[in-house]
């Protein structure tokens, strides 16, 4: 079945970088576009970034952009989400999802925390 | 950009049916797909509803979805409650590069 499994999150300083990668396993990896949702603490749901199956088109939300890179890496089964100049609003816990029919989720992995604090 | 409006929270006893609406605020709700995703405290999103009105495997089929292009709006309605189905709801939908989701809402079955 399909498996996503989140890492490299923790507490990181504002201003600072950190690098999520997200491993898939169970489904076709390269047939999908992928996505990563953010949500903060006691708070909704909020679409962070989307690429395309092949990795060449990428698109973010207007609160992360310029600052968080989406990429993939098909021959490793996983997506990253590099982000750069964080800040408090951006601690949250961070979900990969893969892609569904046009630009829906269908499958998500359990997420993991970044907390962004001096 | 457009926005998805979804009623904070609802209150309903077990056996009993909801419905859950999702309104858009520009664009045609049956141009782009409208998913649901149920989430329980402490856990990640699960999909419920999957293009406007189709089931994943292992959803039971008291979870059923719509879209009414007259509000605007998609909803999902949830028939024979029981205690498992209390959780928060959000709807998602999307446009030319970007990707939408409701605010959520809290159902309590009570």
């Amino acid at each position: 079945q399909v498996q996503l499994v989140e890492s490299g999150g923790g507490v990181v300083q504002p201003g600072r970088s950190l690098r999520l990668s997200c491993a898939a396993s169970g489904f076709t990896f390269s047939s999908y576009r992928m996505h990563w949702v953010r949500q903060a603490p006691g708070k909704g749901l909020e679409w962070v970034a989307i690429i395309s199956f092949e990795g060449s088109n990428e698109y973010y939300a207007d609160s992360v952009k310029g600052r968080f890179t989406i990429s993939r890496d098909n021959s490793k089964n996983t997506v990253y989400l590099q982000m750069n100049s964080l800040r408090a609003e951006d601690t949250a816990v961070y979900y990969c999802a893969k892609g569904g029919t046009g630009w829906t989720n269908d499958d998500w992995g359990q997420g993991t925390l970044v907390t962004v604090s001096s | 950009n457009f926005m998805l409006t979804q009623p904070h929270s609802v209150s309903e006893s077990p056996g009993k049916t909801v419905t859950f609406s999702c309104t858009r605020s520009s664009g045609n709700i049956a141009s782009n797909y409208v998913q649901w995703y149920q989430q329980r405290p402490g856990s990640a999103p699960t999909t419920v509803i999957y293009d406007d009105n189709r089931r994943p495997s292992g959803v039971p089929d008291r979870f059923s979805g719509s879209i009414d292009t007259s509000s605007n709006s998609a909803s999902l309605t949830i028939s024979g409650l029981k205690t498992e189905d209390e959780a928060d709801y959000y709807c998602q939908s999307y446009d030319t590069s970007t990707v939408v989701f409701g605010g959520g809402t809290k159902l309590t079955v009570l």
